[in-house]
């Protein structure tokens, strides 16, 4: 089993630029959400899906992030504009079912100079 | 406001000896706790939950403690192994609260051989 796929790893960027990040969930998995870490808040939820349809972005930090997942094993977190400030790890995790345990990614560690 | 707080940021422990990892919740509509390890460039991987319906669960070396009437949960490994120098993240959930994970900041373990 692949696990959650993240890529890329590492992205190094300038401002204004657009980042996308992309995301593979364990086959068979329902829901898919993102997470972004850092060193002030910690591990935020972002957005998640729940059979590809977003269910809350609420914690989607402004009009300049959007996420998309067009099928059950896709998924991306695109930033345009990027600023320094969106620098930090971002995280994708999926489950099966509502209850079950959520698995992660590797993350990408995202660089906005 | 930090709906689930790990007031340490760091604890530093003997190999042998007992780590004991602190978590505080404050919604009350949490009924599943979590507890994640974090290894550098690595995702989150889960460890160990409890139910609200309990007050102890035991997987081996890792006991997870809940308290509910103190909103506080903690984690003990024990003996402690340099392995098990990780960050830790608690994460609170329920069906109420949406089934999503709301996580701590995390605490970074060391264990020194």
């Amino acid at each position: 089993d692949a696990g959650v796929i993240q890529s890329p790893r590492h992205e190094v960027t300038e401002m204004g630029q657009e980042v996308t990040l992309r995301c593979k969930p364990i086959s068979g998995h329902n829901s898919l959400f993102w997470y972004r870490q850092t060193m002030m808040r910690g591990l935020e939820l972002l957005i998640y899906f729940n059979n590809n349809v977003p269910i809350d972005d609420s914690g989607m930090p402004e009009d300049r992030f959007s996420a998309k997942m067009p099928n059950a094993s896709f998924s991306t977190l695109k930033i345009q504009p990027s600023e320094p400030r969106d620098s930090a790890v971002y995280f994708c995790a999926s489950r099966q079912t509502a209850g079950d345990t959520q698995y992660f990614g590797p993350g990408t560690r995202l660089t906005v100079l | 406001d930090q709906q689930v707080k790990q007031n340490s940021p760091s604890l530093s422990v003997q190999e042998g000896r007992i780590s004991i990892l602190n978590c505080d919740y404050t919604n009350s509509m949490f009924d599943y706790f979590l507890w994640y390890k974090k290894y550098p460039a690595e995702g989150p991987t889960f460890l160990i939950s409890i139910s609200s319906i309990k007050d102890k669960n035991e997987d081996g070396r890792f006991t997870v403690f809940l308290n509910k009437s103190a909103k506080h949960l903690s984690l003990h490994i024990v003996p402690s192994q340099p392995g098990d120098s990780a960050v830790y993240f608690c994460a609170a959930s329920g069906e109420k609260a949406g089934n999503m994970l709301t996580f701590g900041g995390g605490t970074r373990l060391m264990v020194k051989p």
